[in-house]
């Protein structure tokens, strides 16, 4: 079963305007979040995580939120730049930590046009 | 410091045959983890190895799949028999253990195993 999920396969902005990227969760003992990014032909490379104590974590253009009762977390990069244009996944962890086995969603392509 | 590094970048093989897959972790990362990507998928976790524990093979999808950390660093996963469904991009990546950012996995490039 697929207990991380992106429901949104790709995602198409102007260049300038906000990315919303929606994630959800089913297991109740995921208390880790994480993004990566991924460039084609790269590892996915780490963006930004929050632990299930906190609702909001910020980092520069990049902030994910956390809805704990939804299961549901978003990553909002503000403004978008083309260099963004890649695909992003989250993950979840058990435990309050990173470290551990992640399970990821499926990603969503990020698309920012000039 | 040098990232995580992987060989081959690419690996082409028949049905049948067994195929190595080699990653060295960043250096002094004591965590080291196996994932797969298979087309249009996230990434599917396989093992870990956490030092002189027993690893956490729990995401193995067969016992054709197997996987080595030698002196607590460099590993091998080792596909035996490789069938069609294997075909994926299998993804290495290694972490410090602690609190915080030493936790965070850091990725190698990948390996692009295609089974014909």
């Amino acid at each position: 079963d697929q207990q991380v999920k992106q429901n949104s396969p790709s995602l198409s902005v102007q260049e300038g305007r906000i990315s919303i990227l929606n994630c959800d969760y089913t297991n109740s003992m995921f208390d880790y979040f994480l993004w990566y990014k991924k460039y084609p032909a790269e590892g996915p490379t780490f963006l930004i995580s929050i632990s299930s104590i906190k609702d909001k974590n910020e980092d520069g253009r990049f902030t994910v939120f956390l809805n704990k009762s939804a299961k549901h977390l978003s990553l909002h990069i503000v403004p978008s730049q083309p260099g963004d244009s890649a695909v992003y996944f989250c993950a979840a962890a058990a435990g309050g930590t990173s470290y551990g086995k992640l399970t990821f969603g499926q990603g969503t392509i990020l698309t920012v046009h000039p | 410091g040098a990232g995580v590094s992987q060989s081959p970048s690419n690996k082409v093989t028949e049905k049948g045959k067994d195929v190595e897959l080699r990653c060295d972790p960043i250096s002094g990362h004591t965590a080291l983890y196996w994932y797969r990507q298979s087309l249009g998928q996230g990434l599917e976790f396989l093992i870990y190895f956490q030092g002189n524990s027993a690893p956490d093979k729990s995401g193995l999808p067969s016992d054709r799949f197997s996987a080595e950390r030698t002196g607590g660093s460099v590993s091998t996963l080792t596909i035996q028999r490789t069938q069609q469904e294997d075909s994926a991009v299998y993804l290495c990546a290694s972490s410090g253990v602690g609190t915080g950012m030493t936790d965070t996995q850091y990725f190698g490039p990948g390996t692009r195993l295609t089974v014909l």
